[in-house]
C-alpha cells in the first residue's frame, strides 16, 4: 500500500519568505495527489491537486506543487508566505479508493 | 464547507459510554468517509462508504461501527468509548465522477474521559 512522508514537522518562517514543502510517496505508477490545508480551528481545504498532465499545479492562495516522478514527490511551494498562512498542510495520495494523508506540516508564520 | 455537517461540534463523555457521532451532506456524493486526527499522526481512515449498502473498514477500525443510513447520511459509533479514542473525528464525502476528491466536515472533537 502507498504511504506519505512529509519530514517538515513543524516549520516557522517570517513574513514575505518563501517556503517548500517537502512530501514523498512510496510507490510509483499512476498517483493522484493532493495538499489539503487546516487553518486553526477550521476542517480541512482543498490546496491544490495533481491527475494528470502538467507537473506544476496551481493552487488556491498562491501555492503550487511540482510532481516529480522519478523523486516520488510532491512538495508544495509558495514564493512569499503570509501570516495568514499560518495553518496545518497535509499531503495525500490516492491509494485504490482511500486517501492516505502524511502526518502533516504545522507552518506558523510572524509577522 | 457547509455542505458537510457534523454533529455534535464538541462532546464530552465517559469511558464505557455509547456515542453516535453524526454526519450529513448536501453535495449529492456517493462516497462517505470517517476519519479521525490525533496530533503528530495526521488523519487515518476509520471506515468508509460507497453508497448506501456499501461499507468498508479502515486502517483503524476496531472499536467504532458506522451505519449509512441514506446516500446524504453517514454516522460513526464508538461502542464503549474508551480514553485513546479521545480526538478529532472528521467525516468526507466524494464524488467518482469529479476526480473523487474529497470535502471535509468541520469536524466534532471528542473527549473521553
Amino acid at each position: 500500500a502507498q504511504s506519505v512522508s512529509q519530514h517538515n514537522h513543524h516549520v516557522i518562517l517570517s513574513e514575505a519568505a518563501s517556503l517548500e514543502l517537502g512530501c514523498n510517496y512510496s510507490y510509483g505508477g499512476t498517483v493522484n495527489l493532493f495538499w489539503y490545508v487546516q487553518y486553526p480551528g477550521q476542517h480541512l481545504q482543498l490546496l491544490l491537486k495533481y491527475f494528470s498532465g502538467d507537473p506544476l499545479v496551481k493552487g488556491i492562495k498562491g501555492f503550487e506543487a511540482e510532481f516529480i516522478k522519478s523523486k516520488f514527490s510532491f512538495n508544495l511551494r509558495k514564493p512569499s508566505v503570509q501570516w495568514s498562512d499560518t495553518a496545518e498542510y497535509f499531503c495525500a495520495v490516492k491509494d485504490t479508493d482511500k486517501l492516505i494523508f502524511g502526518t502533516g506540516t504545522r507552518l506558523q508564520v510572524f509577522p | 464547507d457547509a455542505d458537510v455537517t457534523q454533529t455534535p461540534r464538541n462532546r464530552i463523555t465517559k469511558t464505557g459510554k455509547r456515542i453516535m457521532l453524526e454526519c450529513s451532506q448536501t453535495k449529492g456524493h456517493d462516497r462517505m468517509y470517517w476519519y479521525r486526527q490525533d496530533p503528530g499522526l495526521g488523519l487515518r481512515l476509520i471506515y468508509y462508504s460507497f453508497d448506501v449498502k456499501d461499507i468498508n473498514k479502515g486502517e483503524i477500525s476496531d472499536g467504532y461501527s458506522v451505519s449509512r443510513q441514506a446516500q446524504a447520511k453517514f454516522s460513526l459509533s464508538l461502542e464503549s468509548a474508551i480514553p485513546n479514542q479521545t480526538a478529532l473525528y472528521f467525516c468526507a464525502t466524494s464524488d467518482l465522477g469529479n476526480t473523487d476528491t474529497q470535502y471535509f466536515g468541520p469536524g466534532t472533537r471528542l473527549t473521553v474521559l
